[in-house]
């Protein structure tokens, strides 16, 4: 059974500290990680995309991978209450189709 | 506004209805996908569609029903359905097609909340 694996929250932060959302999975196959935030009553959006060991920084928005530990994580700066929301980790597997969802982990910016 | 649109977006049925949840995407992508959401599970794949053809059938119990008609709609035909099928049920699209989601990137609609008696 290929899972991804999240602490459910909630994650609760103050405003300006930096959030860090962290995922594990369990298939060494898996090639392709990506982060999908859900705001409340909301459809998922992707927002990070990461295929290589390391950081990939986007504007507040940092993902790391490490595939010999096989874990992800998402890094928000400066964190603010719009950040306030579920976040999902995706993992999909070298053929790269289907997407295996965690259960998501709920952020909370207190202002 | 994702381009991904859903119908109805509230849904209340007993066990022995019969209906249809909609979708509709106007992105002129390749593929399609229903997906369940339960409340602190993760998003369960039911379907996909890649170029109208039917591609991933999930172990989804027959009592849901896909169909596709053309590349810019799909449906999800519900009968007889329990009590613990209650959840909120996610059309997504892709450019890609199946087989190629390199990108991971799901245009998701905004759901129908299904709520079975």
């Amino acid at each position: 059974q290929k899972e991804v694996e999240q602490n459910s929250g909630p994650l609760s932060v103050p405003e300006g500290a930096i959030a860090s959302l962290n995922c594990t999975y369990s298939d060494r196959g898996s090639q392709s990680f990506f982060w999908y935030r859900q705001y409340s009553g909301k459809s998922p959006e992707l927002i990070m995309s990461i295929y290589s060991n390391g950081d990939k920084e986007d504007g507040r928005f940092t993902a790391q991978l490490n595939k010999a530990s096989q874990y992800v994580s998402l890094l928000i700066r400066d964190s603010q209450p719009s950040d306030s929301a579920t976040y999902l980790c995706a993992v999909s597997l070298e053929y790269g189709n289907k997407l295996v969802f965690g259960a998501g982990t709920i952020l909370r910016v207190k202002s | 506004e994702t381009g991904v649109t859903q119908t109805p977006r509230h849904l209340v049925m007993g066990m022995t209805n019969k209906k249809s949840l909609k979708c509709e995407q106007h992105l002129g992508h390749n593929a399609m996908y229903w997906y369940k959401q339960s409340a602190k599970k993760p998003l369960e794949l039911m379907f996909v569609y890649s170029l109208e053809e039917r591609v991933e059938n999930n172990s989804v119990p027959s009592r849901f029903s896909p169909e596709c008609p053309n590349s810019s709609h799909l449906f999800l035909h519900l009968h007889t359905l329990q009590p613990e099928d209650s959840a909120l049920y996610l059309c997504a699209s892709s450019h890609e097609k199946w087989g190629v989601l390199n990108t991971g990137e799901l245009f998701f609609g905004e759901g129908s909340r299904l709520t079975v008696l």
